[in-house]
């Protein structure tokens, strides 16, 4: 099992540009997140999907879309990047039931200039 | 709504010695579950240790052992017999418990945590 993956691992966008960032599980998991972390703020959730086909809002959701057409895959979407952007951003997964632990991916590094 | 407080940006610790990060945070919930996460410069978020909120036991893993005051509201970390391999940032979360399923994690700003030889 790969586990949770991210795509990419880096990236560099110019202010206006738009991009969208893959988050695949293959655990079967029912919840996906997305998180960003800057330093000195620890991880803070940016949207949540509780399964295929649902989506919501976590607490800094501006600047952001997600889609979950699929229940292995989570894509979170900037579609006019801007400087404050600037973060690593970490997606999660968690089963429906059992320990409650959330799986991270590795991390995608981006900066808007 | 729920805030997770790790007091102790930056800590030091020689190696083979006990370290303690502390962890505090406010919720209205009677049932939830708290984690320590540990991020080594790899950036991978590792799940060191959990606790649900309903246990009054105090968890252990290995080394590894919480302190959970539920009243205080307090969740603070021991690492007995430090090694160099535990120099990382350690985050403090909090999950609330639902019936109906997980929610997500709210997370401390974290402890960055270096192991001296």
């Amino acid at each position: 099992n790969a586990g949770v993956t991210q795509t990419p691992k880096f990236r560099v966008l110019k202010t206006g540009q738009s991009m969208t960032l893959l988050c695949a599980q293959d655990m079967n998991h029912e919840y996906m997140y997305w998180y960003r972390q800057d330093p000195g703020m620890g991880l803070r959730l940016i949207h949540y999907s509780v399964g295929e086909g649902t989506t919501a809002k976590g607490e800094v959701p501006d600047g952001y879309n997600v889609s979950r057409l699929k229940k292995q895959n989570f894509l979170l979407g900037l579609e006019s990047a801007a400087p404050s952007q600037t973060s690593v951003y970490f997606c999660a997964s968690s089963s429906h039931e059992g320990s409650y632990e959330q799986y991270f991916g590795p991390g995608t590094r981006l900066t808007v200039t | 709504a729920q805030t997770v407080t790790q007091s102790q940006p930056e800590m030091s610790v020689q190696e083979a010695e006990t370290v303690t990060l502390s962890c505090t945070y406010d919720t209205s919930e009677n049932n939830y579950y708290l984690f320590w996460y540990k991020q080594p410069p790899s950036r991978q978020m590792i799940l060191v240790i959990r606790q649900e909120a309903y246990k009054q036991q105090n968890a252990t893993e290995n080394r590894f052992s919480v302190n959970f005051q539920k009243a205080a509201k307090s969740f603070s970390l021991k690492i007995s017999d430090s090694q160099l391999g535990d120099t990382a940032m350690y985050f403090c979360a909090f999950m609330k418990y639902r019936r109906s399923g997980n929610t997500p994690l709210v997370f401390g700003k974290g402890t960055r945590l270096s192991v001296i030889a």
